[in-house]
C-alpha cells in the first residue's frame, strides 16, 4: 500500500518562501500524479497544483500561479512544493495527495493523502 | 469561478440514514466525489464518479448526482461515521473544486 509522508511543521515570516516535501513509498512513484492542496482553518480544501511524476509536467491553480512551483525527484520518490511571498493568509495545513487510478483508468480525485504539514505565517 | 455548497451540519441517529447534499451549477453534468475527514486525520475518498466506491469503503456509503445536486447517503449510520464530509468536482476552468463541508453528528 502506497504511503505519502510529508515534511514537518513550519513557521514562516511574511515575505519568506517555504519548501515542503512529500515522499512516496510502497508503490511505483510514477504510477500516478501528485497534487498539492491546502486547508486553511475553518475553510474548504483548496487545490494548488499537480505534477506528472513520470514526465514532470505541471499545472497550477490560477490563484497561486507565479508563487507556486512543484517539482519531483524520481530517484528519491519525492515531490516538492515551493510557495513564495508568503502572507498570513497562507497559514494552513498543506497536503500532498495522489490522483486516484484504478483498473487502468485515472479519475479527477485523490485516494492517498499525506498526513498534512501545518504552516503558520506570522511576524 | 465554480462553487460547491453543502449544509454545515447533519445529525443522524445510529442505524438511520444520513443524506448530505452538495449543490453547484449544473453539477449533474460533472462527476462528483466525496471524502470523509475525521479530526486530525487526512481525507479519505469514499465515493468517486458520483456513485462508485473505492476498494475498502463499506457498502453503506452510496452517492447520486443529478441536476444541480449531488448526494452522499450513509445507510445504517454507525458511530464511526461521525466526521466531516466534503464533496469535490472537476471544472474545466477552476479545475479541482471542493465543497464547504458538512459535519455529520451521530446522536
Amino acid at each position: 500500500q502506497v504511503q505519502l509522508v510529508q515534511s514537518g511543521a513550519e513557521v514562516k515570516k511574511p515575505g519568506a518562501s517555504m519548501n515542503l516535501s512529500c515522499k512516496a513509498s510502497g508503490d511505483t512513484f510514477t504510477y500516478s500524479s501528485i497534487h498539492w492542496l491546502r486547508q486553511a482553518p475553518g475553510q474548504r480544501l483548496e487545490w494548488m497544483g499537480w505534477i506528472n511524476t513520470a514526465n514532470a509536467n505541471t499545472k497550477y491553480s490560477q490563484k497561486f500561479h507565479g508563487r507556486v512551483t512543484i517539482t519531483r525527484d524520481t530517484s528519491a520518490t519525492t515531490a516538492y512544493m515551493d510557495l513564495s511571498s508568503l502572507r498570513s493568509e497562507d497559514t494552513a495545513v498543506y497536503y500532498c495527495a495522489r490522483q486516484y487510478c484504478s483498473g487502468g483508468s485515472c479519475y479527477n480525485a485523490f485516494d492517498i493523502w499525506g498526513q498534512g504539514t501545518m504552516v503558520a505565517v506570522s511576524s | 469561478s465554480y462553487e460547491l455548497t453543502q449544509p454545515p451540519s447533519v445529525s443522524v441517529s445510529p442505524g438511520q440514514t444520513a443524506s448530505i447534499t452538495c449543490s453547484g451549477d449544473k453539477l449533474g453534468d460533472k462527476y462528483a466525489y466525496w471524502y470523509q475527514q475525521k479530526p486530525g486525520q487526512s481525507p479519505v475518498l469514499v465515493i468517486y464518479q458520483d456513485s462508485k466506491r473505492p476498494s475498502g469503503i463499506p457498502e453503506r456509503f452510496s452517492g447520486s448526482n443529478s441536476g444541480n445536486t449531488a448526494t452522499l447517503t450513509i445507510s445504517g449510520t454507525q458511530a464511526m461515521d461521525e466526521a466531516d464530509y466534503f464533496c469535490q468536482a472537476w471544472d474545466s476552468s477552476a479545475l479541482y473544486v471542493f465543497g464547504t463541508g458538512t459535519k455529520v453528528t451521530v446522536l
